[in-house]
């Protein structure tokens, strides 16, 4: 069965650094994705990047990449020049690619607080 | 722009009655969704349909039901509500294929007294 381990449970950054946000995931298939989402307050899910498992590169938007280290089953979030407005929940999701529905399996998520 | 579209922000509804959740898109997506979120949880998927009057269940099904008679339209129904249904509730879509995201509603917060 796959899993998704976000094992902070809250993270300080201040205005401008950088910050990390550790995603693990368990699964024995090789043919998977891997979602970053954010929620706000308001409680919208937005969806930020995404990395398929044969996805040589690191995947990037913007200010997010994704540091993936397939070996050691991990998919970082890093956000660069954090701002106010990032401070929300952060989810890590997986999917299996090879089958027909695009179930994902979410983390319990990180609760990221940008300070001035 | 995508859009998903769940009809109530907030609702509050007494033990036993039975609740409609409705949910629509507008990117005629083929992939619904109906999760449920609560704190320390994370987001569990009740229901999801791959096509019109196609459903599959999810990892917390009991206590709900779904109907999808349009394409653009999921309704996750309680049939009859239970205290411990009072939870966030979250519709989502996707196109089919390969790393398509899924794109979420605002959700609903529901409250069953």
């Amino acid at each position: 069965a796959q899993k998704i381990t976000q094992t902070q449970p809250g993270m300080f950054v201040q205005e401008k650094e950088a910050v990390t946000l550790d995603c693990t995931y368990d699964t024995s298939d090789q043919s998977y994705g891997l979602f970053w989402y954010k929620q706000p307050s308001s409680g919208e899910m937005i969806f930020l990047i995404y990395q398929g498992s044969y996805d040589e590169q690191n995947a990037t938007e913007g200010r997010y990449s994704l540091n993936f280290q397939k070996a050691r089953k991990s998919a970082n979030l890093v956000i660069s020049a954090s701002q106010l407005g990032d401070s929300a929940m952060y989810f890590c999701a997986m999917r299996l690619l090879d089958t027909g529905f695009q179930k994902l399996v979410f983390g319990t998520g990180t609760r990221l607080l940008v300070s001035p | 722009d995508v859009k998903v579209t769940q009809s109530s922000r907030y609702l509050v509804k007494r033990t036993g009655e039975k609740v409609f959740l409705e949910c629509v898109q507008d990117m005629d997506h083929e992939n619904m969704f109906w999760y449920r979120q609560d704190p320390g949880l994370g987001l569990r998927l009740i229901y999801f349909s791959y096509d019109v009057k196609m459903k599959e269940k999810g990892d917390i099904p009991e206590g709900y039901s779904v109907s999808r008679e349009k394409k653009e339209r999921f309704s996750l129904i309680l049939e009859s509500a239970s205290t411990n249904q009072t939870s966030m509730y979250l519709c989502a879509s996707s196109k089919q294929g390969s790393g398509q995201p899924q794109h979420f509603g605002d959700g609903t917060r529901l409250s069953i007294l």
